[in-house]
């Protein structure tokens, strides 16, 4: 049973250039969650997506934004690449119908994007 | 503002002791949950508690919720240098989970 797949694995872009990070959810998931995390710090929510819609949005800007295909995987994209993007891009996923309080997410390994 | 406050950032301690991390909140969480992360890797879930008061114990780890469903701690008994990682406890509310920003624990052999 496979569990989350994230790639690219590494990538490096400069600023002003644009992303595409990839997901492929734990099977019998439906949800995907994108978090940031700086080194040293912990993930930070960026957005959630359901039902091919964004559900939830952390406190980033207009340039993060997702998408979610009927087979439930994920893309994040980020436009106009900052040096502060710098970050281990993680993709969690979960199962809608369990209740909120019993829910729990799978992570996968992330995507290191460095920023020069 | 940080929601989920976490105690101590670093942590370095010998093997075979006794150590206890801490998450604090203002906020009420309907869920707390801890989970490890290794360098390279994703974070891993250890366990979830959700009622206040609530204790779980995995083997050397134990893990508390708050009365009032703020605070938890991650107790660990005889240390082990494969308890070393990065220890994050996260929070449930309004459908997603947010994150503290870790303890990160050395053990020492």
């Amino acid at each position: 049973d496979a569990g989350v797949t994230q790639s690219p694995t590494h990538l490096i872009k400069t600023r002003g250039q644009q992303v595409t990070l990839r997901c492929s959810p734990k099977s019998g998931h439906d949800t995907v969650s994108w978090y940031q995390q700086a080194l040293g710090q912990g993930p930070q929510f960026i957005f959630q997506y359901y039902e091919e819609e964004e559900r939830q949005r952390g406190n980033f800007p207009d340039r993060f934004s997702g998408h979610q295909f009927p087979n439930y995987s994920s893309e994040l994209n980020v436009n106009a690449l900052l040096l502060g993007d710098s970050a281990l891009y993680l993709c969690a996923s979960s199962f809608s119908l369990l209740p909120s309080g019993a829910n729990v997410l799978t992570f996968g390994a992330g995507s290191r994007l460095t920023v020069l | 503002t940080q929601l989920l406050e976490q105690s101590p950032q670093f942590l370095s301690i010998q093997e075979g002791e006794n150590l206890t991390v801490y998450c604090n909140s203002s906020s009420v969480f309907s869920s707390l949950q801890w989970y490890r992360q290794e360098p390279g890797e994703g974070p891993v879930l250890l366990v979830t508690v959700v009622t206040g008061g609530e204790v779980k114990k995995l083997k050397r780890l134990t893990f508390q919720f708050g009365d009032a469903r703020k605070d938890s701690s991650l107790h660990i008994t005889a240390a082990q240098p494969g308890d070393t990682g990065l220890y994050l406890c996260a929070g449930g509310r309004d459908d997603k989970i947010i994150f503290g920003k870790g303890t990160r624990l050395h053990i020492l052999p």
